[in-house]
């Protein structure tokens, strides 16, 4: 599985838009990137999944450039409510493998 | 999003005893399910893939005799701690991957603290 690489914390203000970058210098052809969000005491819940280029739902915004060896999360106008760690994972499409998680993203959201 | 829970969210059990914790799917069919397990301020740690119908694969360090994970049907595994000890205090994560959607749905976890 190709390691990733992540600022370890991130700090911005209510109504700001947050990009996160992550590193996967080593991303295989068949790999996808996915983020993960987690708060305190949860389980960690799916943001958003892409391959190549942009993928946007209603929630975030994926970046990815055409050599796919890094991928930015962009989270538009975030609140408090934001405050969680952030994964960045690779690896081929989920659901049949476990998932190798780095040491993730702390964003502190202030007012 | 699917839907995976479960039980107990939390318990503290005395040092020695088992502590069973399941894990179900609630609206589709799991043929693998996953454990983790989270320490403090740390990431989220793979244990071991539940399979259905069959034995589970446990990554390297698990011990499969004291984590003993059971995966009767399509919807249910259960991981049983074994002789629990204080360092087995942790936070444990279940997730089931659904193969028509290609994502992984984590359950909210299970907080387990051993006195």
């Amino acid at each position: 599985l190709a390691k990733t690489t992540q600022p370890i914390s991130m700090d911005s203000y209510e109504g700001q838009e947050v990009n996160i970058t992550c590193s996967h210098n080593n991303i295989a052809t068949n790999d996808y990137i996915t983020w993960y969000q987690q708060f305190p005491s949860q389980g960690p819940r799916f943001i958003i999944q892409g391959y190549k280029t942009k993928v946007t739902n209603e929630v975030a915004s994926l970046f990815i450039p055409a050599d796919r060896k890094s991928s930015t999360l962009s989270l538009p106008r975030v609140s408090l409510s934001d405050t969680a760690v952030y994964y960045c994972l690779v690896g081929e499409r989920g659901g049949a493998d476990g998932l190798t998680f780095g040491k993730g993203t702390h964003l502190i959201i202030q007012p | 999003g699917a839907v995976v829970s479960q039980h107990p969210s939390r318990v503290i059990c005395k040092s020695g005893t088992s502590v069973k914790i399941e894990c179900r799917s609630l609206d589709f069919q799991a043929t693998t399910m996953f454990w983790y397990r989270q320490f403090p301020k740390q990431s989220l740690m793979l244990m071991a893939t539940s399979n259905e119908g069959s034995k589970a694969t446990y990554e390297q360090g698990v011990e499969k005799d004291k984590f003993l994970i059971n995966h009767a049907s399509l919807t249910l595994s259960t991981l049983t701690v074994t002789s629990a000890h204080p360092e087995d205090s942790s936070f444990y994560i279940c997730s089931a991957g659904d193969l028509l959607t290609y994502e992984q749905y984590f359950g909210p976890g299970t907080r387990l603290t051993v006195t």
